[in-house]
C-alpha cells in the first residue's frame, strides 16, 4: 500500500525568508500524481502545487517550487519570500494512477514569524 | 463558481444518535469525494461518487456510514448509531474530468462532536 511521511510536524521561519518543507512517499506505481494541499486555521484545503510522475521538470507557482526525486521518492516544497498569509498546515498529498483517493501525510505546521 | 459547499459546519450529539451531512459540489463537478480527518492528521480516503454512481469505498467507510448523491449532484453522509471515535473533521472534495491529474477542491468541512 502507498504511504505518505512528513518528517517535519512543524517549521518556523522569518518573515521574507524561504522554507522548505520535505515530503517521501512509498509506492511501487510507475506513474502516479504528486499534490502540496494547504489548510490555513479553520479553512478549506486549498491547493498549492501538483507534480506528474512522467514529468521531469519540477513544478513551479510563483513563490512556491517543488524538489521531486523520484528515485529518492522525495517531494519537497520550497516556499520562497515567506508572507504572513502562507502560516498553514501543508499537507503532501499522492494519487495513483488506478484510482481517484488522495493519500495523506500527517502534515506540516508552518509558522510565519513577523 | 461559488465553491464547494458543507451544511452544517459543526454539529454536536450524543453518542447513538443518526447524523447527516450535506455537501453540494461546485457545479458541473461529475466526480464528489468525502474524506476524514482527525486533530493532527492528514484527511482519510472514505468514499467517491461519479455522477450518481459510487465507485469506491474504504474499508473505514464501516456499515454504520452510507453516503448518497442522487441526481449525482449534491450528496449526503450519514453516520448511524454515532460513537465518540467518529469525531472529526468531513471533508467533501470535487473535481471535473477524465484524467487523474485533474484538482479535487475541497470544501470547509463539517466538524462533528459526538458526546
Amino acid at each position: 500500500a502507498q504511504t505518505v511521511t512528513q518528517s517535519q510536524p512543524e517549521m518556523s521561519v522569518q518573515e521574507a525568508e524561504t522554507v522548505t518543507l520535505s515530503c517521501t512517499y512509498d509506492t511501487s506505481e510507475s506513474d502516479y500524481y504528486l499534490f502540496w494541499y494547504k489548510q490555513p486555521p479553520s479553512r478549506q484545503m486549498i491547493l498549492v502545487i501538483r507534480q506528474e510522475a512522467y514529468k521531469q521538470q519540477n513544478a513551479t507557482e510563483n513563490r512556491f517550487s517543488v524538489n521531486f526525486q523520484k528515485a529518492a521518492k522525495s517531494f519537497s516544497l520550497k516556499i520562497s519570500d515567506s508572507q504572513l498569509g502562507d502560516a498553514a498546515m501543508y499537507f503532501c498529498a499522492y494519487r495513483g494512477n488506478s484510482n481517484y483517493q488522495l493519500i495523506w501525510g500527517a502534515g506540516t505546521k508552518l509558522i510565519i514569524k513577523p | 463558481d461559488t465553491g464547494v459547499s458543507q451544511d452544517p459546519r459543526h454539529k454536536i450529539t450524543k453518542r447513538g444518535q443518526n447524523v447527516t451531512f450535506r455537501c453540494d459540489p461546485i457545479s458541473e463537478h461529475n466526480r464528489l469525494y468525502w474524506y476524514r480527518q482527525t486533530l493532527g492528521q492528514g484527511p482519510e480516503f472514505l468514499t467517491y461518487f461519479q455522477n450518481e454512481a459510487q465507485l469506491e469505498k474504504s474499508r473505514l467507510l464501516s456499515d454504520r456510514f452510507s453516503a448518497e448523491r442522487p441526481k449525482g449532484s449534491f450528496s449526503t453522509l450519514e453516520i448511524q448509531r454515532t460513537e465518540q471515535g467518529d469525531s472529526a473533521m468531513y471533508l467533501c472534495a470535487s473535481s471535473l474530468g477524465a484524467e487523474l491529474r485533474e484538482t479535487q477542491y475541497f470544501g470547509p468541512g463539517t466538524r462533528l462532536l459526538v458526546l
